[in-house]
């Protein structure tokens, strides 16, 4: 019973290509977000929906666009790849409307290399 | 600017061993303060977290951590740690934004090594 799951789990890629990766949440949560982690491991947050509405979006390139077709799921696109995007990147999801205290559960990441 | 500081980059103790974490963070006021653990090629786990009450918090895996407002610190601790606990340690805040507005800062980690 995977919690927050994110496919595909690798993705390698030529630059200047558009790819998406997909996450999934079964825990009934209204938000989700979108973090980034460098080479360096430094975890920084990308864009959080809450009811399929976009609430942050944090100075991120018109190149990665999300979409949240239902509360369940957040997508990640990102068009024209570079070799900057390399990262792995999380999903994560937290229960609902609640504010900053509560948890946010993480997906296990997808590991993107950008050639 | 709220900001973690994480000032151990890589720790290494000895099994059975004591650990302290440190964890600074700067931002006007108490925010909320988590930390999480990633295993190798994993995602991130809540160990535990704070917004009130008692300054000691108990989280999985035998871990605590002690909220100090004096010092701006959340540092985690553990009494005596165990070889599975080698991993990557983040401290979070979560800044007071209102409604559903919610994200985590996250320090750069501490990478804790645990000799046999």
């Amino acid at each position: 019973d995977t919690a927050v799951s994110q496919t595909p789990k690798y993705l390698v890629t030529q630059m200047g290509n558009d790819k998406s990766i997909k996450c999934e949440q079964n825990l009934g949560h209204d938000t989700m977000y979108w973090y980034k982690q460098d080479s360096k491991k430094f975890l920084k947050i990308m864009f959080s929906y809450n009811n399929k509405e976009l609430i942050i979006n944090e100075t991120v390139p018109n190149r990665f666009s999300p979409k949240s077709p239902d509360k369940a799921h957040l997508n990640l696109h990102i068009n024209s790849l570079e070799l900057g995007d390399s990262a792995v990147y999380f999903c994560a999801s937290s229960p609902p409307a609640a504010g900053a205290q509560e948890t946010q559960y993480f997906g296990p990441g997808t590991r993107l290399l950008v050639l | 600017a709220q900001s973690v500081t994480q000032p151990d980059i890589h720790i290494t103790v000895s099994e059975g061993a004591s650990l302290e974490l440190r964890c600074n963070y700067s931002y006007g006021a108490t925010p909320y303060l988590f930390w999480y653990v990633q295993s190798p090629g994993q995602g991130l786990q809540l160990l535990l977290k704070y917004f009130s009450g008692d300054t000691l918090v108990q989280g999985i895996k035998g871990f605590e951590a002690e909220f100090k407002r004096s010092q701006s610190s959340f540092n985690l601790r553990k009494p005596s740690v165990h070889w599975s606990d080698a991993a990557e340690y983040f401290c979070a805040v979560a800044p007071l934004l209102g409604g559903a507005t919610n994200k985590l800062i996250f320090g750069t980690g501490t990478l804790l090594a645990v000799q046999p």
